[in-house]
């Protein structure tokens, strides 16, 4: 299997339920991130990991918790959402050049469609 | 602040019409990488070019071509002769930091009809 896959694609959930969502690339990328899709809103980067460690949290809630195992896995674990945060979550990968270096372009997966009832 | 504007939310063109979608970013920083994607309703972001901020040549890559103007803080996408194919949400973006973070423009929905 090639590029960026996650599973579930679509996902629907009670507040009270714990879930995750997982993201697996086979692009040999040492970089993952988890974005966030709206209804008319821009896309919102979520988490940033390199190297597996977690270099971007964007002001997320904690009832998303993500974990990167190693450099091909990423999961992002769900507990207690709210209805507002049904959306697109996508997750990417690219390769991560640290503080210097050129900036490459991040693929991205097909998304998991999460619907919190 | 990192800031990319696309102001045309929906262009919807017959097939063979081209269709340019404007992009403007700002930016305080001299080194920054802009970026297309576009979004089919499949939902998966596919990357379309990437382009740094010291190189202003313009690309054609088939039926796609980019327009890169520094002066005016612009990175303009045109499709040539439309496809139903190209029906999609084609977004832009900026990067300026070192981890990766995508600045994302609003995205422009653009629908080619037969």
């Amino acid at each position: 299997e090639t590029g960026v896959t996650q599973t579930p694609r679509h996902l629907v959930m009670g507040m009270t339920n714990k879930k995750s969502l997982k993201c697996e690339q086979h692009l040999g990328h040492n970089a993952m991130y988890w974005y966030k899709q709206s209804a008319k809103k821009p896309l919102e980067l979520m988490f940033v990991y390199s190297l597996e460690e977690r270099v971007e949290n964007n002001s997320v809630p904690s009832r998303f918790s993500p974990e990167c195992p190693n450099s091909s896995h990423l999961f992002l674990h769900l507990h207690t959402l709210q209805p507002e945060d049904s959306a697109l979550y996508l997750c990417a990968s690219s390769q991560s050049t640290g503080l210097a270096g050129p900036s490459y372009e991040q693929y991205f997966g097909p998304g998991t469609r999460l619907t919190v009832t | 602040a990192q800031k990319v504007t696309q102001a045309q939310t929906e262009i919807s063109v017959v097939e063979k019409e081209d269709v340019t979608l404007d992009c403007v970013y700002e930016t305080r920083d001299t080194t920054y990488y802009l970026f297309w994607y576009k979004q089919p309703p499949s939902g998966e972001l596919v990357f379309l070019i990437r382009r740094n901020s010291f190189d202003e040549q313009n690309e054609i890559s088939g039926r796609y071509s980019w327009n890169f103007q520094k002066s005016t803080s612009s990175f303009n996408f045109t499709i040539t002769a439309s496809q139903v194919v190209d029906s999609a949400v084609y977004f832009c973006a900026l990067k300026t930091d070192s981890w990766g973070k995508l600045q994302f423009g609003a995205g422009t929905q653009v629908v080619v009809t037969p």
